[in-house]
């Protein structure tokens, strides 16, 4: 069973607007979330992060928004860029002795950015 | 070169093959890890090392055997593969058990594995 979900396998946004990429998670000792880029034939490129502490991270035209009570998570990617077209990746990490820094990922999201 | 590098990019290999994968990492980190991606599924967790010493084998098939020779390298050693192997391994490093906040993994392009 899936710890992180990313319902939307895709998503397409006319450039200029807003993204909003949307993750889901179930493990309450989640406490450290991450946002990952990737381009065809690229590795995932860290992007953002967010601890289980605040309920919102800003970078630039990147924010995330945590909801820890609907252990929901969603990036907002405001202007979209057509270089933002990429597949994102959320993952979740629980601190603690037995984490062993193990990130759990979702199965990621393509996103199109439309000219 | 900076970051995290991988040789080869892309692998074919028979079934009774037996080929390696190499990744380096020139951060100074200290934790390195391999992963299985296959197509619209979640990253898969391998390996991990911390140090060195390897601290998790997600239940992973003998015929990937990893090797850490040192903090900045690692290798996945592989042997009898089946057609279902077929996927693209990435290899990431991270600051491993002295960072205490940092949980951001830093990734390699990936080896693109066909196994026919």
């Amino acid at each position: 069973d899936q710890q992180v979900k990313q319902n939307s396998p895709s998503l397409s946004v006319q450039e200029g607007r807003i993204s909003i990429l949307n993750c889901d998670y179930t493990n309450s000792m989640f406490d450290y979330f991450l946002w990952y880029k990737k381009y065809p034939a690229e590795g995932p490129t860290f992007l953002i992060s967010i601890s289980s502490i605040k309920d919102k991270n800003e970078d630039g035209r990147f924010t995330v928004f945590l909801n820890k009570s609907a252990k929901h998570l969603s990036l907002h990617i405001v202007p979209s860029q057509p270089g933002d077209s990429a597949v994102y990746f959320c993952a979740a990490s629980a601190s603690g002795q037995d984490s062993n820094y193990q990130l759990i990922w979702g199965a990621g999201t393509k996103l199109i950015i439309k000219p | 070169e900076t970051g995290v590098t991988q040789t080869p990019r892309h692998l074919v290999m028979g079934m009774t093959n037996k080929k390696s994968l190499k990744c380096e990492q020139h951060l100074g980190h200290n934790a390195m890890y391999w992963y299985k991606q296959s197509a619209k599924k979640p990253l898969e967790l391998m390996f991990v090392y911390n140090f060195k010493e390897q601290t998790e084998n997600n239940s992973v098939p003998s015929r990937f055997s990893p090797e850490c020779p040192n903090s900045s390298h690692l290798f996945l050693h592989l042997h009898t593969l089946q057609p279902e192997d077929s996927a693209l391994y990435l290899c990431a490093s991270s600051q491993g058990p002295a960072a205490t906040i940092s949980y951001e993994q830093y990734f390699g392009p990936g080896t693109r594995l066909t196994v026919t």
